[in-house]
């Protein structure tokens, strides 16, 4: 069972570099999200895709874009990294029905560093 | 605007001593409320969720609409218990999440 499924783990880029965040989850759920960790913040949404065909901004979408490629995958696409994007990368499934109602099913984290 | 708040970053405690970690937020209609637990070297899951009612790992929240408050108790705190906690109050749109609480548990 892989559940959620996040590529790469780690990751450092020079600021202005572009950078795609792969997502993918096997559990046939409708929803998918982006979040970011940073210490003493907790978890700010970026962006999230209730269902394939269907994104929409969270907290703290600028300097970010995303793609629901089907319902599997959903991609974080970073076009020109700023150092102010360090942090860990969350993504983050839940089931259909209600939506956002179902809990959250979540990946290892992709942890970026931006020099 | 929704907010949620946890107003102790860390939480130390010994082992058998109970534990409560607090939750408060401010949300228009009635959010569904989960707690989510992050152990060391593990991915973000899921504790319990008040719509269960359920004790998981010895852990219950109970939900006060009043002083809009789900605080997360337990009665004998286990060092396998230190991790970071986050509440989240959820609707149908979307999920927010506390800024958490690290909860350490000594010998």
């Amino acid at each position: 069972n892989a559940g959620v499924t996040q590529t790469p783990k780690f990751q450092v880029l020079k600021t202005g570099q572009s950078m795609t965040l792969q997502c993918a989850q096997d559990m046939n759920h409708n929803s998918m999200y982006w979040y970011r960790q940073d210490p003493g913040m907790g978890l700010r949404l970026i962006y999230y895709s209730a269902s394939e065909g269907t994104t929409d901004k969270g907290e703290v979408p600028n300097g970010y874009n995303v793609s629901r490629l089907n319902k599997r995958e959903f991609s974080l696409r970073l076009e020109s990294a700023a150092p102010s994007q360090t942090s860990v990368y969350f993504c983050a499934s839940s089931g259909s029905g209600q939506g956002a109602l179902q809990p959250q099913h979540f990946g290892d984290g992709t942890r970026l560093s931006i020099l | 605007a929704q907010r949620v708040t946890q107003p102790e970053k860390l939480l130390s405690v010994f082992k058998g001593a109970p534990v409560e970690l607090k939750c408060n937020y401010s949300y228009s209609g009635s959010p569904e409320l989960f707690w989510y637990v992050q152990y060391s070297r593990q991915r973000l899951q899921l504790l319990l969720r008040h719509i269960s009612r359920e004790s998981i790992k010895g852990f219950t929240a109970d939900l006060n609409k009043g002083e809009t408050s789900f605080h997360l108790k337990k009665p004998f705190a286990q060092e396998e218990d230190s991790a970071m906690y986050y509440c989240a109050p959820t609707t149908y749109s979307t999920l927010t999440f506390g800024k958490g609480t690290m909860l350490l548990v000594s010998p």
